[in-house]
């Protein structure tokens, strides 16, 4: 099985940073890869699938890049609404799999 | 707009079987795009794909839940289900249905989620 591994667990952060979430995986999986928002209590919400391709009415400050086994989400300038945990998503042979998520907290 | 919406016990016993359904509306069971799928989340915990099931009733689960695990198909009523069976205290879980993209693989509509807890 391919396994994702997200870093950083946690990270705080100022609104107006930039922040960088990576997931890489343990053999490459070409560019089959989402990013996922959720917020406590809430469904998740996909900001970026096939690694690099915005979700329609996910703000542009949302990116993502990478392919292989490196996968970059990077919001641009991080706004109040972006606090919440992400998650990393991988598609192979017919099996899903998350990252174990990335917390944005306020620092 | 595809909805989803989970409906089941919210309360199971050890060993018992865990039962589900999720009703579709905006879109059919039987689209050739789109995979049916079950996620959970143990509370304050990530997110677990369980197993999808496709139009035609073919099916592919978690291999760490795979011989517990059973997803169905009803084209009649437009929903699919999941049983999980001899469940313990670690399946209690916030448990979501979604739609998986065809074309692009990942999970694009979701119901709102269903806590499920197993105690005794």
């Amino acid at each position: 099985d391919i396994q994702m591994t997200q870093s950083p667990s946690t990270l705080s952060a100022s609104v107006g940073d930039r922040v960088t979430i990576t997931c890489r995986a343990s053999q490459s999986i070409d560019t089959w890869l989402a990013w996922y928002q959720q917020k406590p209590g809430k469904v998740p919400k996909v900001l970026i699938f096939r690694a690099s391709v915005l979700e329609s009415g996910v703000p542009s400050r949302f990116s993502g890049s990478g392919s292989g086994t490196e996968f970059t989400l990077t919001i641009s300038s991080l706004q109040p609404d972006d606090f919440g945990t992400y998650y990393c998503q991988h598609y192979n042979l017919y099996s899903w799999t998350f990252g174990q998520g990335t917390k944005v907290e306020v620092k | 707009q595809v909805q989803l919406r989970e409906s089941g016990p919210g309360l199971v016993k050890p060993s018992e079987t865990l039962s589900l359904t999720c009703k579709v509306s905006g879109d059919s069971v039987t689209s050739r795009t789109s995979y049916w799928s079950w996620i959970r989340q143990p509370p304050g915990k990530g997110l677990e794909w369980i197993g999808y099931i496709y139009y035609s009733g073919s099916t592919n689960y978690s291999p760490s839940l795979k011989s517990r695990v059973t997803i169905l198909l009803d084209t009649s009523e437009n929903q699919f289900s999941l049983k999980l069976n001899s469940v313990t205290t670690a399946d209690s879980a916030v448990y979501y249905c979604a739609r998986g993209d065809g074309t692009f693989r990942f999970f694009d509509d979701w119901g709102q989620g269903t806590l499920v807890t197993v105690s005794s």
